[in-house]
């Protein structure tokens, strides 16, 4: 069975970086066509997809957001982590991350999601 | 970069009827690229619509996709009460993924 599980704060202060844990179950990250994207969704809003990192440690992220992210991956815990920095309260969301589909570039399974409130 | 408009941005159908929600792409897309999600309040979007119009595992036949180009479309032919949420469409190009805005189907 194919799980995805992000873990890290529930509340981070503006300015502050924040670090988010993917752990992933019932498939590896050393496999091949492998990847794991980064998708948040302030309350209320849209999906927007964030970043996405590959079995080979190759990462792709969004243009608008680039210059803050960091995505980096621990084969042997078989988890991906994300790095934002200067957070603001626009960024606000619930972050999730999920498995790449490698043939149709999807999203076919997603982690339950973790809410970060960026608040003083 | 891509943008995705979606249509409408709400609809409330009755049980049994057909919905139907567009997908407009800003600029040609390949529709091997073009997939579908579902998300109902407090969960994680769910993969209903691969590859412009095949069905992700587990998704009844009620729900088709089809389009190519610029213009997409999913379709519930018949709905049922726990088709209600929020749907949105995504596209892949140049290494970056893309969602359009989301369409809410409420049922009446």
């Amino acid at each position: 069975q194919i799980t995805l599980k992000e873990s890290g704060p529930t509340l981070v202060k503006p300015t502050q970086t924040l670090t988010l844990t993917c752990t992933l179950s019932g498939f590896s990250l050393s496999t091949t066509g492998v990847g794991v994207h980064w998708v948040r969704q302030p309350p209320g809003k849209a999906l927007e997809w964030l970043a996405i990192i590959y079995w080979d440690g190759d990462t792709w992220f969004s243009p608008s957001l680039k210059s803050r992210l960091t995505l980096s991956k621990d084969t042997s815990k078989n988890q991906v982590v994300l790095i934002m920095t200067d957070m603001d309260p626009v960024d606000t969301a619930t972050y999730y991350c999920a498995r790449l589909h490698w043939i149709n570039k999807c999203f076919d399974s997603w982690g339950q999601g973790t809410l970060v409130t960026v608040s003083s | 970069e891509i943008v995705l408009t979606q249509s409408p941005g709400a609809l409330s159908l009755s049980p049994g009827e057909r919905a139907t929600l567009s997908c407009r792409a800003s600029q040609s897309v390949s529709g091997t690229y073009l997939a579908w999600y579902q998300q109902k309040p407090g969960q994680a979007p769910r993969l209903i619509i691969y590859g412009a119009s095949s069905r992700a595992t587990g998704i009844p036949d009620r729900f088709s996709g089809s389009g190519s180009g610029t213009d997409f479309t999913l379709t519930i032919s018949r709905l049922e009460p726990e088709d209600f949420g929020v749907y949105y469409c995504q596209e892949f190009g140049d290494s970056l993924w893309t969602f359009g805005q989301g369409t809410k189907v409420e049922i009446k």
